[in-house]
């Protein structure tokens, strides 16, 4: 079956540790987005990509990084410098080259600091 | 700066009753508005609105773009228990690249 997927479904970060979210699609989709999701907030953009080895920022990139080495994966790494990292991640993608450009989400992540 | 805006946040119906949610757009190089339904976890696709497709409909469901306005427009009749979830409207934005711009949602819940 073609979708995205996320892994993991929960993870736990301690004060001041690195900690990565995986992203997988097997949809062929050029584009890759990363979301984050706050009670009340809505879905505000962290990263995105177009195409392999480039991707851009989004509205809320300070304290995360990505990288685009396959079309299909964009991991997410959430660094010690993101002072508020608990929330719920949420990995899109979409095709570019056609007029269905709706974005498909995964199931997301739901990261908590203890 | 780009900005998408939902009304109401938060809707309380009862089952068989008719709701409207609202989102409006200031978005520069506009491509097509998107409304997602979210009940757990991911959003699911519900419509694409465009300059040359402003009104669909699905069953209970419909929605109109109003490009005018800058506006878009969600109902959906005869509502039901399983229609309780978020409702979030994006809008595609094209400057350079592709991206999409997300309200914060309409909370519905519908009850029994």
């Amino acid at each position: 079956d073609g979708g995205i997927t996320q892994s993991p479904k929960y993870l736990f970060r301690k004060e001041g540790q690195n900690v990565t979210l995986s992203c997988e699609q097997n949809l062929n989709h050029d584009a890759m987005y990363w979301y984050r999701q706050d009670p009340g907030q809505g879905l505000r953009l962290i990263y995105y990509s177009q195409i392999v080895n480039d991707f851009q920022k989004g509205d809320i990139a300070e304290g995360y990084s990505v990288s685009r080495e396959k079309k299909e994966s964009f991991p997410l790494t959430v660094t010690s410098a993101q002072k508020n990292p608990t929330a719920f991640y949420l990995c899109a993608s979409s095709r570019l080259d056609s007029l269905n450009t709706e974005a498909f989400f995964g199931q997301g992540t739901r990261l908590t600091v203890v | 700066e780009d900005k998408v805006v939902q009304s109401p946040l938060s809707l309380v119906v009862h089952e068989g009753d008719t709701v409207t949610l609202n989102c409006s757009y200031e978005v520069t190089n506009f491509r097509s508005l998107l409304w997602y339904k979210q009940e757990k976890k991911a959003p699911t696709f519900l419509f694409m609105l465009t300059s040359s497709g402003i009104e669909k409909k699905s069953g209970r469901l419909s929605s109109i773009l109003d490009k005018k306005e800058l506006s878009s427009i969600l109902n959906i009749t005869a509502t039901q228990t399983g229609d309780s979830a978020i409702y979030l409207c994006a809008v595609e934005a094209i400057s350079g690249t592709y991206k999409y711009i997300f309200g914060t949602g309409t909370r519905l819940k519908v009850l029994a």
